[in-house]
């Protein structure tokens, strides 16, 4: 079956710009996550969805980043006035659900580069 | 906090060596363990995971990897890497239960000599 995708693969943009990235989870799996994969910090845990409960943001490493789930399914991530230093590879995962023997799978990744 | 750690940045083998890359881990709870790995360009593959049970755990591609509690460690192993294995390979730590906000080591990257 078909995997976890996201779009776009790579999105260049200028300082101050907003971008958008997106996040198609597995089919019937109810969890989804975000996280940044940078030279300077490895990977790191962004923000979590389950169901219809509210997402644990506690990662965002400020408030120019949101993300949201329509539907249940479809992730969107916003970065607000990009900065250089979000230049990184954004890696989207989902889960059928919480908790339990089971993992995550993960998407590509969007690589994003900050002019 | 939780913490996981790769003591090695880089490892280069032989093809058809044996390997063995290291993970210890900081967790204040029984740990969910999970090694993955990665590919130019390519997203994160699971390789194998611990959750529970047997400390010995096999998974794809012929590794395995064994949790060793009282150490802290979950290393990973291969009897005979093939070129293919090149790759980087990363160790992550998550709760079992609720959300399971992977924590990641830095990751190892292993390069093959033919």
């Amino acid at each position: 079956g078909a995997g976890v995708s996201q779009s776009p693969s790579n999105k260049v943009t200028e300082k101050g710009k907003d971008v958008e990235l997106r996040c198609d989870p597995i089919s019937g799996h109810t969890a989804l996550y975000w996280y940044r994969q940078s030279l300077g910090q490895g990977l790191e845990f962004l923000i979590y969805f389950q169901g219809n409960s509210a997402p644990d943001k506690s990662g965002l490493p400020s408030d120019r980043f949101s993300a949201e789930r329509t539907g249940g399914s479809v992730s969107t991530l916003t970065i607000q006035r990009t900065q250089q230093e979000d230049s990184a590879v954004y890696l989207c995962a989902s889960r059928i659900r919480q908790g339990g023997d089971n993992e995550q799978f993960f998407g590509p990744g969007t690589r994003l580069t900050v002019l | 906090a939780q913490s996981v750690t790769q003591p090695d940045i880089h490892i280069t083998v032989s093809e058809g060596a044996s390997l063995e890359l290291r993970c210890n881990y900081s967790y204040g709870a029984t740990p969910y363990l999970f090694w993955y790995v990665q590919s130019p360009g390519q997203g994160l593959q699971l390789l194998l995971k611990y959750f529970s049970g047997d400390t010995l755990v096999q998974g794809i591609k012929g590794f395995e990897a064994e949790f060793k509690r009282s150490q802290s460690s979950f290393n990973l192993r291969k009897p005979s890497v093939h070129w293919s294995d090149a790759a980087e390979y990363f160790c992550a730590v998550g709760k079992i239960q609720g959300a399971q906000k992977l924590v990641f080591g830095q990751g190892t990257r292993l390069t093959i000599n033919p």
